[in-house]
C-alpha cells in the first residue's frame, strides 16, 4: 500500500517569510497528525485531525501556525511568518483506528524546514 | 502532563553485542508505549507496542521490551546487534484516557562491523 506522501521534502526560506507543507495520508486513515522534530529531540505533536475535525492543537502556536484538512483527507500546515526557531522537520502522519490510544502511526519521510 | 525521558542519548557498540535502552515516563493512569525506530535515510516506523496483557512484548527484528509498571520503565532490549541496527531510537507513551503520543527525545544507536 501506498504510505504516507508528504512534499516538499526540503524547504529553505528567510525568517518572516511563509512556508507550507502538504501531506496525503495513507487511503482510508481518519486521523491526521503533524509533528514537529528539532534537531537533537523527538517528535513534538503539534495537531490532530480526526477526519476534518481538530482533535487537539494544544501546542500548536496559533499566531503564527495554521493546519487544515477540509476534507478530510490531505491536510497542509502553514507558517507564517516564520521565525529561527522553526528549523525542523516537520512529520505527517496517519492511523486507521481512531480514540483507541494503542494504534500504530504511519509516518511520512517529513518535510525539512531550514530559516534562515 | 506526560513525558517521557530517554537516558542515553547515543550508544555506540560492536555486532554480536547485546543491546538495553532506557526509557522511562511520567503519568499516573493507564498507558499505551511504544518504540519508534528511523533508520537513515528512512521515515520513523513502529518496532513494537504495549497496551495491555504480557508486559514482555516481542517486536520486529529481534527486539523486545518490558513493561515494568512500578518502574514506569519500557527498556528496550536485543541480545545480539547488527550492524542493520544502527538507527535512532524513540519511546512514546499515549495514555488511554487520551489521545496524544508524547515521544522521548531518542537515542541515536551506532553498531560498529
Amino acid at each position: 500500500e501506498a504510505g504516507v506522501a508528504q512534499s516538499p521534502r526540503y524547504k529553505i526560506i528567510e525568517k518572516r517569510q511563509s512556508v507550507a507543507f502538504w501531506c496525503n495520508p495513507i487511503s482510508g486513515h481518519a486521523t491526521l497528525y503533524w509533528y514537529q522534530q528539532i534537531l537533537g529531540q523527538g517528535p513534538k505533536l503539534l495537531i490532530q485531525f480526526q477526519n476534518n475535525g481538530v482533535v487537539d492543537d494544544s501546542q500548536l502556536p496559533k499566531d503564527r501556525f495554521s493546519a487544515e484538512r477540509l476534507k478530510g483527507v490531505d491536510s497542509t500546515l502553514k507558517i507564517q511568518p516564520a521565525k529561527l526557531e522553526d528549523s525542523a522537520v516537520y512529520l505527517c502522519a496517519s492511523s486507521a483506528h481512531p480514540g483507541q490510544g494503542n494504534e500504530k502511526l504511519f509516518f511520512g519521510s517529513g518535510t525539512q524546514l531550514s530559516v534562515l | 502532563a506526560q513525558s517521557v525521558s530517554q537516558h542515553n542519548h547515543h550508544v555506540i557498540l560492536s555486532e554480536a553485542a547485546s543491546l538495553e535502552l532506557g526509557c522511562n515516563y511520567s503519568y499516573g493512569g493507564t498507558v499505551n508505549l511504544f518504540w519508534y525506530v528511523q533508520y537513515p535515510g528512512q521515515h520513523l516506523q513502529l518496532l513494537l507496542k504495549y497496551f495491555s496483557g504480557d508486559p514482555l512484548v516481542k517486536g520486529i527484528k529481534g527486539f523486545e521490551a518490558e513493561f515494568i509498571k512500578s518502574k514506569f520503565s519500557f527498556n528496550l532490549r536485543k541480545p545480539s546487534v547488527q550492524w542493520s541496527d544502527t538507527a535512532e531510537y524513540f519511546c512514546a507513551v499515549n495514555a488511554t484516557a487520551g489521545n496524544k503520543l508524547t515521544f522521548g527525545g531518542g537515542t541515536r544507536v551506532l553498531v560498529k562491523p
